[in-house]
């Protein structure tokens, strides 16, 4: 099956840096990739739809000028988190969609905490 | 808008008992997709189904069974013979088709916990 990775798996960021967040299709071309979070025994929640070569576009409620998103080749989308901030501490997963109708691969997951 | 909702938040079952997790949509569209996901301890979600609009057969897989009743909007999962093993927080999601950009919408998921 298809294989979506996500690095880091963990990493903790002082308040007010900004961290990034690399999602691959590591076996196939995903022109189009899905950034979520998930708060602590919560569902998770849509943040933005990445499409290779254009702008992200964003669910409703989602700053776009402090998470940005980065979908600069058929394989890899990045989530990068500025100035970020204690509430922001979530776990973060992405999600790949495959060729075929329905289909999306969803990567491991990276929990961010900002102290 | 499309909706999911899993009205049970957490089911504690004795192994080797039957769980019944229930699923119920709402959308507008024609064609749509169906997943259930399984989110161990570890976070990492663990694809169990995914059913088209289309297709309402019932499916078995192993002690996994699932029950699409689009005249009621439902999708309901059954795990067999339960073991410990199957304590994890389970996942229904509705996924518009391609061409609206496959967004997928979650439901607030059940927490199951399999007692020994």
């Amino acid at each position: 099956g298809a294989v979506v990775s996500q690095h880091p798996s963990r990493v903790i960021c002082k308040s007010g840096t900004s961290v990034k967040i690399e999602c691959r299709s590591l076996d196939f071309q995903a022109t189009t990739m899905f950034w979520y979070r998930q708060f602590p025994k919560q569902s998770l929640m849509l943040m933005a739809t990445s499409n290779e070569g254009s702008k992200a576009t964003y669910e409703q409620g989602v700053e776009k000028d402090k998470f940005l998103i980065n979908h600069a080749s058929l394989t890899l989308s990045t989530l990068t988190v500025t100035s970020a901030h204690p509430e922001d501490s979530s776990f973060y997963i992405c999600s790949a969609q495959g060729s075929t109708e329905g289909e999306q691969y969803f990567g491991p997951g990276t929990r961010l905490t900002v102290t | 808008a499309q909706k999911v909702t899993q009205a049970q938040t957490e089911i504690s079952v004795v192994e080797k008992e039957d769980v019944t997790l229930d699923c119920v949509y709402e959308t507008r569209d024609t064609t749509y997709y169906l997943f259930w996901y399984k989110q161990p301890p570890s976070g990492e979600l663990v694809f169990l189904i995914r059913r088209n609009s289309f297709d309402e057969q019932n499916e078995i897989s192993g002690r996994y069974s699932w029950n699409f009743q689009k005249s009621t909007s439902s999708f309901n999962f059954t795990i067999t013979a339960s073991q410990v093993v199957d304590s994890a927080v389970y996942f229904c999601a509705l996924s518009d088709s391609k061409a609206a950009g496959n967004k997928l919408t979650f439901g607030g998921g059940t927490r199951v916990l399999v007692k020994p």
